[in-house]
């Protein structure tokens, strides 16, 4: 089992539509999760940010963490074309070395006008 | 503020040629890192600086040699590039530790 499974999609979605995307982990030492975006040909951005367990939320953007169940989400309202995109998850443990930062393969994103 | 600078943007090799990817920031932070990513593989990590004067390796270190020149630089070099080596390079630093990275637009390598 890989230690970040995230499934590659492409996820189509019309304007408006509510996204979720998710990971799952299998390494119960991960405490910090993030969400990077990726346009085409572009470097990675970070989107969202959150430490251990609950929600945070951020505009449209709101990023859930279920550690019991080993599960991430990221949940984008009120769908725009600007959203398309690739949304990249990552994990870290607390404590670990500086090069412990895991991603996820990344979901290909389109929102249709 | 121009964040993570990553030079070339593109570069074709021939199998056994050797270059350097530069990379360069400007906020002043402690840590680099390099990643490749290739389709289906997602980013993985091949070399990475806690700080200015250590490197240590990744994930995919092999074929790979880094340079951590000062707290702003830290260049990536391929000695014999191989067809493998066919990828685009992201250049990536933070504060420290399990901060958030800030990522350059990469370059983007064909090797023939």
């Amino acid at each position: 089992q890989k230690e970040v499974e995230q499934d590659p999609g492409p996820l189509s979605v019309p304007e408006g539509a509510i996204v979720s995307l998710n990971c799952t982990y299998s390494n119960s030492a991960f405490q910090y999760f993030m969400w990077y975006r990726q346009y085409s040909r572009k470097g990675p951005e970070l989107l969202m940010y959150t430490y251990s367990s609950g929600n945070k939320e951020d505009g449209r953007f709101t990023a859930q963490v279920d550690k019991s169940s080993k599960y991430i989400s990221l949940f984008i309202r009120d769908s725009q074309p600007s959203d398309s995109a690739t949304y990249l998850c990552a994990m870290s443990n607390y404590g670990g070395s500086q090069g412990n930062l895991i991603f996820g393969k990344g979901t290909k994103l389109s929102v249709k006008p | 503020n121009a964040g993570v600078t990553q030079t070339p943007k593109f570069q074709v090799l021939k199998t056994g040629q050797s270059m350097t990817l530069q990379c360069a920031q400007d906020m002043n932070h402690n840590s680099m890192y390099w990643y490749r990513q290739d389709p289906g593989m997602g980013l993985r990590l091949i070399y990475y600086s806690a700080s200015e004067g250590t490197t240590d390796k990744g994930e995919v270190p092999n074929g790979y040699n880094v340079s951590r020149l000062n707290k702003r630089e830290f260049s990536l070099r391929l000695e014999s590039a191989a067809p493998s080596q066919t990828s685009v390079y992201f250049c990536a630093s933070s504060e420290a530790g399990v901060s958030p990275l800030h990522f350059g637009n990469g370059t983007r390598l064909t090797v023939t």
